[in-house]
């Protein structure tokens, strides 16, 4: 499979523990997002990377939150302390800005997280 | 900033029948609205996509229609067919800022 893939594809934590979680994007992209999507619910931003430079960052994401991409490929995301409101499926996907406008992204799996 | 207003929240149809899903959004700067299909436990996929410069986009059984003036655009899909059923969301984009503003779904459900 040559699209994005993420790991693990599922976690089980306790409350306080922290989480980190794998994201490989389709390689030839330079573009890479995290989201974070609830049951019934559309997926919400966290953060977008453009290469290694994390070039934004929502407001709804606290300092509990962190993610990286050290080079340029794959990229981390960790939650630090988490609380039980932090299940949900989190979402990675990348795409490739080759010219103004060409925004199509292709989604991972996704890691569901629960946190009992 | 953008908001993205999705509508109805739930669909059913008859297969055969067509299905018309509709999103409003409210930065007129926006100009990449995608449609995106998400079966149950599964990832989003792209279906069809439409930019700012066009009215109309067709791809078989799908199509989207777009109406800057109203700042509205809207899925169509024909001949439904029982694999049509799941969850849609439409989003918008400008190019000068990365995220997509995602609408909140629609099930959709092909009645046999």
């Amino acid at each position: 499979d040559t699209g994005v893939s993420q790991d693990p594809r599922h976690k089980i934590t306790k409350r306080g523990q922290n989480v980190t979680f794998r994201c490989d994007p389709i390689s030839e992209h330079n573009r890479l997002y995290w989201y974070r999507q609830t049951l019934g619910q559309g997926p919400e931003f966290l953060t977008y990377f453009q290469n290694e430079a994390q070039l934004e960052k929502s407001r709804l994401l606290s300092d509990r939150f962190s993610a990286e991409r050290p080079k340029g490929s794959f990229s981390t995301l960790e939650i630090q302390r988490t609380e039980q409101g932090d299940s949900a499926m989190y979402l990675c996907a990348s795409s490739s800005h080759r010219g103004l406008g060409d925004t199509e992204a292709f989604f991972g799996q996704g890691t569901r997280l629960t946190v009992v | 900033g953008e908001n993205v207003e999705q509508h109805p929240s739930t669909l059913s149809v008859q297969e055969g029948d067509s299905a018309v899903i509709k999103c409003t959004y409210s930065d007129s700067a926006s100009n990449y609205f995608p449609w995106y299909k998400q079966e149950l436990g599964k990832r989003p996929q792209l279906i069809i996509d439409i930019r700012s410069n066009v009215g109309e986009k067709k791809d078989q059984r799908i199509a989207v229609t777009l109406n800057k003036t109203a700042k509205h655009f809207s899925l169509h899909i024909t001949e439904t067919q029982p694999e049509d059923s799941a969850v849609y969301f439409c989003a918008a984009n400008m190019d000068s800022n990365y995220q997509l503003i995602w609408g909140a779904g629609t099930k959709l459900i092909i009645k046999p």
